[in-house]
């Protein structure tokens, strides 16, 4: 069955300090992976996705994931935390017709 | 440029009423999705329609049923609301019809904040 595990509910960090949020998948064929954000009170925003090709992607606000096909993860990551970037995180895979997403990773930042 | 914008924020009802829930996207998508968000359960899929005039059940579509009234609008009923609907919901669209990677590259709403009573 397609899946996906975020095994941290919460992650609290200081700002400036290195941040990965953890995401194993479950997946039968080649997924399309995806991060997204969502901010208190708001919606979900895409961060970053992975179709094909280079597995270490680039996204908006700073963040970075790699594909790692032989660990079935796609860590979610950032050199230096902002506190603007406390909020809650999405995994998600990618198949037919729909996403399955995990269920979050809640992340504070300490000033 | 607003996007997908849901009406209402925010609905107390009843068990038993029912409600509509609007959702309209201003970007010229092909496909809308409605989900639910629950605490400690992610987001999960209603329904969707991957162009206008069609519709199709997700994960979780019981208690609800969908109208693509055209291609700008996509809203979610609930007939008889029941306690177990107490949730977030959000709509979302995708500018790539269903069956390809693109369409899970979604916009969403604010979200629906509903409490069932």
């Amino acid at each position: 069955a397609q899946s996906v595990t975020q095994p941290d509910i919460h992650i609290t960090v200081s700002e400036g300090a290195s941040l990965e949020l953890r995401c194993n998948y479950s997946y039968g064929a080649t997924p399309y992976l995806f991060w997204y954000v969502q901010s208190p009170g708001q919606g979900l925003q895409l961060l970053l996705k992975y179709f094909s090709g280079d597995t270490l992607v680039q996204g908006i606000k700073g963040f970075e994931a790699e594909f790692k096909r032989s660990q079935s993860s796609f860590n979610l990551r950032k050199p230096s935390v902002h506190w603007s970037d406390a909020a809650e995180y999405f995994c998600a895979v990618g198949g037919t017709n729909k996403l399955i997403f995990g269920t979050g990773t809640l992340l504070a930042v300490q000033p | 440029n607003a996007g997908v914008t849901q009406t209402p924020k925010f609905q107390v009802l009843k068990t038993g009423q029912s409600m509509t829930l609007q959702c309209a996207q201003d970007m010229n998508h092909n496909s809308m999705y409605w989900y639910r968000q629950d605490p400690g359960m992610g987001l999960r899929l209603i329904y969707y329609s991957a162009s206008e005039g069609t519709t199709d059940k997700g994960e979780v579509p019981n208690g609800y049923n969908v109208s693509r009234l055209n291609k700008r609008e996509f809203s979610l009923r609930l007939e008889s609301a029941a306690p177990s609907q107490t949730s977030v919901y959000f709509c979302a669209s995708s500018e790539v019809n269903v069956g390809g990677p693109g369409a899970n590259v979604l916009t969403f709403g604010a979200g629906s904040r509903l409490t069932v009573l």
